[in-house]
């Protein structure tokens, strides 16, 4: 059964939009990852925030950990068309890295 | 750099015939791993290695054998390919399994098996 869920499974917005993405999980995690993927390519890992953090920023992205929801958030702020892509995130039950199945974001010019 | 390599990118096989899809990470990982992406089913794992000469199943091993003899190199072996293994693959590695190490995907293998 999947760990991760994200919501929703598209989303499309205008160039200069925010964009949001939501991640439900099952289990108790140690930490959150957040990975995106370019269309037919690799995944790049954007970023891990632990269990006892709440909120962590990478340049224009901000993730958030509800660990009392299992749910996780992420905001990409000012958005270009070239974060058009799909956003996946991992957890670990067990140690094992499983990825939800994905939001594909569409940013407009 | 630091990266992990896949080989071929592209591959079109027949149904039967033998391949390896090569993997290499230059980064001294002791983890690494195969999934394979299918539309609507996400990525799923099909083996991992935690070190050299360890290997283990993954969530869809079927049709598939791996071998790690070094700890840079993880091939991904299809014995006897059958179409339902078209699909995306991808290896990654990182510096171990615990506690949901970050990983690093090689860029990709479109296999299409007729």
């Amino acid at each position: 059964s999947q760990q991760g869920e994200e919501d929703p499974q598209a989303l499309s917005i205008q160039e200069g939009e925010n964009a949001t993405m939501n991640c439900s999980y099952k289990t108790s995690i140690n930490n959150l990852q957040w990975y995106r993927q370019n269309s037919g390519r690799g995944l790049v890992h954007l970023i891990l925030i632990r269990s006892n953090e709440r909120e962590k920023h990478s340049g224009r992205l901000r993730v958030t950990l509800d660990t009392s929801k299992k749910s996780s958030s992420l905001l990409i702020t000012a958005s270009r068309a070239a974060d058009t892509a799909s956003y996946f995130c991992a957890t670990a039950p067990g140690g094992k890295l499983i990825f939800g199945q994905g939001t594909e974001l569409s940013v407009k010019p | 750099e630091a990266q992990v390599t896949q080989n071929p990118r592209y591959l079109i096989t027949v149904t039967g015939k033998k391949l390896t899809v090569t993997c290499s990470q230059n980064m001294n990982h002791e983890y690494m791993s195969w999934y394979r992406q299918d539309p609507g089913l996400g990525l799923r794992q099909i083996y991992y290695s935690m070190n050299v000469e360890v290997t283990d199943k993954g969530d869809v091993p079927e049709g598939y054998k791996v071998s790690r003899k070094e700890k840079r190199n993880f091939p991904l072996i299809l014995e006897s390919p059958s179409p339902n293994q078209t699909s995306l693959y991808f290896c990654a590695s990182s510096l171990s399994m615990g506690s949901g190490g970050i990983q690093y995907f090689g860029a990709g293998t479109r296999l299409s098996v007729l």
